[in-house]
């Protein structure tokens, strides 16, 4: 079945560093997303790509989508305290559920 | 506000009780998902319904029952579960076009434990 791979698990950064989680898809993806999770909350939609080798940014975050529709990328630029929280990713291959990702749980030192 | 209410917030239960969890949402979508969040697996997508009719189990035992009346209740009923499904538990919403899974918008969750 589609698996979505997610690295690394957790990262710890210094602020003002920059941050990258990767995600990985057994199969085509037709798209997907992704979602910021805070401490003691609930997921929260960040962002959705379904072109191939889609580009989108928000701010200081950077969400790529690989030429082969089969990885993605979330790049965060000088990183700070209110970034922390676990990052997922989640594909759709067609009309499938979104399977989500382990996860990258960003931890900063302010 | 995501639009997603849960109740209750909290649940601790022993492992013969019965009870069920509450899941609204007011945002007019068509689907809803019921997830477990645990430490071992952090996303785990349990049940989907699409337009009230159940389109996804996700290998869950039957100790777990879902329940949904129409397009904007959804209900997980629980009896005689193990301390290992001691989680939070996730509903979400979403709408459904075309083959594209739209952005979910999770409740609060579920704090559950099981003694």
């Amino acid at each position: 079945g589609q698996q979505v791979m997610q690295i690394p698990q957790y990262q710890h950064v210094q602020e003002g560093e920059d941050f990258t989680t990767y995600c990985n898809s057994s199969t085509t993806l037709s798209n997907i997303q992704w979602y910021k999770q805070r401490p003691g909350g609930h997921p929260v939609f960040l962002i959705q790509l379904v072109k191939s080798g889609e580009v989108k940014k928000q701010k200081r975050l950077t969400f790529q989508f690989g030429e082969a529709k089969k990885n993605s990328s979330l790049h965060i630029t000088a990183t700070q305290t209110t970034d922390v929280g676990t990052y997922f990713c989640a594909g759709s291959e067609g009309a499938q559920k979104l399977v989500f990702g382990q996860g990258t749980r960003l931890t900063i030192n302010p | 506000e995501t639009g997603v209410t849960q109740t209750p917030r909290h649940l601790v239960m022993g492992m013969t009780n019965k009870k069920s969890l509450k899941c609204e949402q007011h945002l007019g979508h068509n689907a809803m998902y019921w997830y477990k969040q645990s430490a071992k697996k952090p996303l785990e997508l349990m049940f989907v319904y699409n337009f009230k009719e159940q389109t996804e189990n996700n290998s869950v035992p039957s100790r777990f029952s879902p329940e949904c009346p129409n397009s904007s209740h959804l209900f997980l009923h629980l009896h005689t579960l193990q301390p290992e499904d001691s989680a939070l538990y996730l509903c979400a919403s979403s709408t459904i076009a075309g083959i594209f899974y739209n952005e979910q918008f999770f409740g609060p969750g579920t704090r559950l434990t099981v003694l």
